[in-house]
Protein backbone atom coordinates (compact mmCIF):
# COMPACT_ATOMS: atom_id res chain seq x y z
CA UNK A 1 0.00 0.00 0.00
CA UNK A 2 0.89 3.48 -0.97
CA UNK A 3 -0.54 5.25 1.95
CA UNK A 4 0.93 6.70 4.98
CA UNK A 5 0.66 5.05 7.97
CA UNK A 6 0.57 6.92 11.23
CA UNK A 7 2.00 6.34 14.53
CA UNK A 8 0.30 6.42 17.34
CA UNK A 9 -2.70 4.94 16.58
CA UNK A 10 -4.18 7.28 19.60
CA UNK A 11 -2.64 9.16 21.84
CA UNK A 12 -3.91 10.91 24.86
CA UNK A 13 -1.99 13.74 26.50
CA UNK A 14 -2.46 16.30 29.23
CA UNK A 15 -3.36 20.10 28.32
CA UNK A 16 0.33 21.83 27.87
CA UNK A 17 2.01 18.90 27.10
CA UNK A 18 3.79 18.50 23.37
CA UNK A 19 2.23 15.41 21.06
CA UNK A 20 4.55 13.92 18.88
CA UNK A 21 2.49 12.24 15.89
CA UNK A 22 4.53 10.05 13.36
CA UNK A 23 4.10 8.74 9.64
CA UNK A 24 5.48 6.73 7.74
CA UNK A 25 5.27 5.69 3.76
CA UNK A 26 6.25 3.69 1.11
CA UNK A 27 6.71 5.62 -1.92
CA UNK A 28 8.77 8.67 -3.61
CA UNK A 29 6.20 11.46 -2.80
CA UNK A 30 5.80 15.20 -4.14
CA UNK A 31 4.82 16.51 -0.86
CA UNK A 32 2.89 15.32 2.71
CA UNK A 33 0.33 16.71 3.91
CA UNK A 34 -1.37 16.86 7.45
CA UNK A 35 -5.08 17.59 7.71
CA UNK A 36 -7.16 18.13 11.20
CA UNK A 37 -10.60 16.08 11.85
CA UNK A 38 -12.56 17.00 14.97
CA UNK A 39 -15.40 14.45 15.48
CA UNK A 40 -17.89 13.53 13.06
CA UNK A 41 -16.62 16.69 10.87
CA UNK A 42 -15.07 17.53 7.96
CA UNK A 43 -11.19 18.13 7.73
CA UNK A 44 -8.71 20.88 8.11
CA UNK A 45 -5.65 21.32 6.22
CA UNK A 46 -2.90 22.12 8.10
CA UNK A 47 0.78 21.78 6.78
CA UNK A 48 2.07 20.71 3.60
CA UNK A 49 5.77 19.75 3.28
CA UNK A 50 7.19 19.26 -0.32
CA UNK A 51 9.77 16.83 -0.55
CA UNK A 52 12.90 19.09 -1.06
CA UNK A 53 11.97 20.58 2.32
CA UNK A 54 13.14 18.80 5.76
CA UNK A 55 11.16 21.19 8.04
CA UNK A 56 8.08 23.64 8.46
CA UNK A 57 6.35 25.37 11.07
CA UNK A 58 2.91 27.20 11.40
CA UNK A 59 2.20 28.70 15.26
CA UNK A 60 2.19 25.48 17.29
CA UNK A 61 2.94 23.12 14.79
CA UNK A 62 6.22 21.78 13.38
CA UNK A 63 6.26 19.12 10.64
CA UNK A 64 9.55 16.88 9.71
CA UNK A 65 10.33 15.10 6.45
CA UNK A 66 13.02 12.71 5.81
CA UNK A 67 12.68 11.43 2.44
CA UNK A 68 16.10 9.24 3.26
CA UNK A 69 13.62 6.85 6.07
CA UNK A 70 10.21 7.90 4.24
CA UNK A 71 9.14 9.38 7.36
CA UNK A 72 7.49 12.48 8.46
CA UNK A 73 6.38 13.73 11.93
CA UNK A 74 3.71 16.28 13.32
CA UNK A 75 4.35 17.91 16.57
CA UNK A 76 2.05 20.29 18.47
CA UNK A 77 3.21 22.18 21.44
CA UNK A 78 1.97 23.59 23.97
CA UNK A 79 -1.13 21.28 23.59
CA UNK A 80 -4.84 22.45 24.31
CA UNK A 81 -8.75 20.16 24.82
CA UNK A 82 -9.70 22.16 21.39
CA UNK A 83 -6.30 19.90 19.65
CA UNK A 84 -8.18 16.94 20.50
CA UNK A 85 -9.23 15.38 16.86
CA UNK A 86 -8.29 12.97 14.56
CA UNK A 87 -4.81 13.47 12.58
CA UNK A 88 -4.05 12.53 9.53
CA UNK A 89 -0.83 12.01 7.08
CA UNK A 90 -1.84 12.38 3.46
CA UNK A 91 1.14 11.92 0.70
CA UNK A 92 0.86 13.15 -3.11
CA UNK A 93 3.22 11.03 -5.56
CA UNK A 94 3.15 10.49 -9.30
CA UNK A 95 2.13 13.15 -11.70
CA UNK A 96 -1.37 14.12 -10.63
CA UNK A 97 -3.88 15.62 -7.47
CA UNK A 98 -4.56 12.87 -6.25
CA UNK A 99 -4.02 12.35 -2.24
CA UNK A 100 -3.31 9.04 -0.63
CA UNK A 101 -4.58 8.98 2.96
CA UNK A 102 -3.35 7.53 6.47
CA UNK A 103 -5.84 5.82 8.69
CA UNK A 104 -4.99 8.65 11.23
CA UNK A 105 -4.12 9.29 14.78
CA UNK A 106 -6.84 10.29 17.44
CA UNK A 107 -5.58 12.46 19.46
CA UNK A 108 -6.82 13.52 23.23
CA UNK A 109 -6.22 16.05 25.37
CA UNK A 110 -7.15 15.93 28.53
CA UNK A 111 -8.00 19.37 30.65
CA UNK B 1 -17.67 33.83 2.55
CA UNK B 2 -15.65 31.49 0.44
CA UNK B 3 -16.01 27.62 1.20
CA UNK B 4 -17.72 24.03 0.40
CA UNK B 5 -21.33 22.91 1.02
CA UNK B 6 -23.28 20.25 1.47
CA UNK B 7 -26.15 19.02 1.87
CA UNK B 8 -27.95 17.79 3.29
CA UNK B 9 -25.95 17.00 6.47
CA UNK B 10 -27.79 14.08 7.77
CA UNK B 11 -29.40 11.45 4.75
CA UNK B 12 -31.73 8.43 5.72
CA UNK B 13 -32.84 6.02 2.26
CA UNK B 14 -34.04 2.46 1.89
CA UNK B 15 -32.07 -0.12 0.44
CA UNK B 16 -33.05 -0.25 -3.60
CA UNK B 17 -32.97 3.72 -3.44
CA UNK B 18 -30.39 5.87 -5.72
CA UNK B 19 -29.29 9.12 -3.71
CA UNK B 20 -27.78 12.33 -4.89
CA UNK B 21 -25.66 14.35 -2.73
CA UNK B 22 -25.11 17.70 -2.88
CA UNK B 23 -21.74 19.63 -2.99
CA UNK B 24 -21.22 23.21 -4.02
CA UNK B 25 -18.31 25.03 -4.00
CA UNK B 26 -17.83 29.50 -4.43
CA UNK B 27 -13.76 29.10 -3.91
CA UNK B 28 -13.32 29.41 -8.14
CA UNK B 29 -11.37 25.95 -7.97
CA UNK B 30 -10.98 23.52 -11.09
CA UNK B 31 -10.78 20.68 -9.39
CA UNK B 32 -13.18 18.78 -7.16
CA UNK B 33 -12.91 15.29 -5.11
CA UNK B 34 -15.48 12.62 -3.22
CA UNK B 35 -14.29 10.60 -0.52
CA UNK B 36 -15.78 8.37 1.41
CA UNK B 37 -14.98 7.54 5.22
CA UNK B 38 -15.98 4.34 7.07
CA UNK B 39 -15.78 4.38 10.66
CA UNK B 40 -11.62 4.68 11.96
CA UNK B 41 -10.42 4.75 8.74
CA UNK B 42 -8.75 7.01 6.28
CA UNK B 43 -10.61 8.72 3.21
CA UNK B 44 -11.07 6.87 0.08
CA UNK B 45 -11.65 8.32 -3.06
CA UNK B 46 -14.41 7.57 -5.18
CA UNK B 47 -14.07 10.06 -7.97
CA UNK B 48 -12.61 13.41 -9.18
CA UNK B 49 -13.20 15.75 -11.47
CA UNK B 50 -9.95 18.31 -12.56
CA UNK B 51 -12.64 21.00 -14.80
CA UNK B 52 -15.98 20.94 -15.96
CA UNK B 53 -17.34 18.20 -18.25
CA UNK B 54 -14.62 15.92 -17.28
CA UNK B 55 -13.93 13.69 -14.41
CA UNK B 56 -12.17 10.61 -13.41
CA UNK B 57 -12.86 7.64 -11.56
CA UNK B 58 -11.38 6.86 -7.79
CA UNK B 59 -10.77 4.31 -5.55
CA UNK B 60 -13.51 2.88 -4.93
CA UNK B 61 -16.35 4.04 -8.12
CA UNK B 62 -17.90 1.40 -8.64
CA UNK B 63 -21.60 1.82 -7.79
CA UNK B 64 -21.37 6.08 -7.51
CA UNK B 65 -21.70 8.19 -10.14
CA UNK B 66 -21.00 11.78 -10.48
CA UNK B 67 -21.37 14.97 -12.78
CA UNK B 68 -19.44 18.22 -13.31
CA UNK B 69 -21.75 20.17 -15.58
CA UNK B 70 -20.78 23.55 -13.87
CA UNK B 71 -17.63 24.66 -12.47
CA UNK B 72 -19.03 25.23 -8.78
CA UNK B 73 -21.20 21.76 -8.71
CA UNK B 74 -20.11 18.09 -8.38
CA UNK B 75 -22.81 16.03 -7.26
CA UNK B 76 -22.40 12.50 -6.19
CA UNK B 77 -25.14 9.69 -7.00
CA UNK B 78 -24.85 6.56 -4.34
CA UNK B 79 -26.68 4.13 -6.49
CA UNK B 80 -28.65 0.58 -5.27
CA UNK B 81 -25.70 -1.32 -6.85
CA UNK B 82 -23.51 0.59 -4.18
CA UNK B 83 -23.04 -2.69 -1.83
CA UNK B 84 -22.55 -0.59 1.57
CA UNK B 85 -23.50 3.08 1.36
CA UNK B 86 -23.77 3.85 4.71
CA UNK B 87 -20.92 6.60 5.55
CA UNK B 88 -19.80 9.42 5.93
CA UNK B 89 -19.34 11.49 2.24
CA UNK B 90 -16.54 14.37 2.11
CA UNK B 91 -16.67 16.36 -0.65
CA UNK B 92 -13.57 18.84 -1.50
CA UNK B 93 -11.91 21.01 -4.23
CA UNK B 94 -8.65 22.63 -4.88
CA UNK B 95 -7.24 25.29 -7.13
CA UNK B 96 -4.77 25.53 -9.55
CA UNK B 97 -2.52 27.36 -7.77
CA UNK B 98 -2.51 25.98 -4.67
CA UNK B 99 -2.87 22.18 -6.23
CA UNK B 100 -2.76 19.78 -3.78
CA UNK B 101 -4.23 21.34 -0.56
CA UNK B 102 -7.95 20.32 -0.26
CA UNK B 103 -10.50 22.57 1.32
CA UNK B 104 -13.30 20.12 2.44
CA UNK B 105 -16.99 21.03 3.01
CA UNK B 106 -18.52 19.23 5.94
CA UNK B 107 -19.63 16.27 4.98
CA UNK B 108 -23.21 14.04 4.60
CA UNK B 109 -23.68 11.48 7.02
CA UNK B 110 -25.44 8.85 4.73
CA UNK B 111 -27.75 5.44 6.43
CA UNK B 112 -29.64 3.62 4.39
CA UNK B 113 -31.37 0.32 5.70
Amino acid sequence: SQQGEEDPQALSIQEGENATMNCSYKTSINNLQWYRQNSGRGLVHLILIRSNEREKHSGRLRVTLDTSKKSSSLLITASRAADTASYFCVINAGNNRKLIWGLGTSLAVNP
Amino acid sequence: DGGITQSPKYLFRKEGQNVTLSCEQNLNHDAMYWYRQDPGQGLRLIYYSQIVNDFQKGDIAEGYSVSREKKESFPLTVTSAQKNPTAFYLCASSSGQTRYEQYFGPGTRLTVT
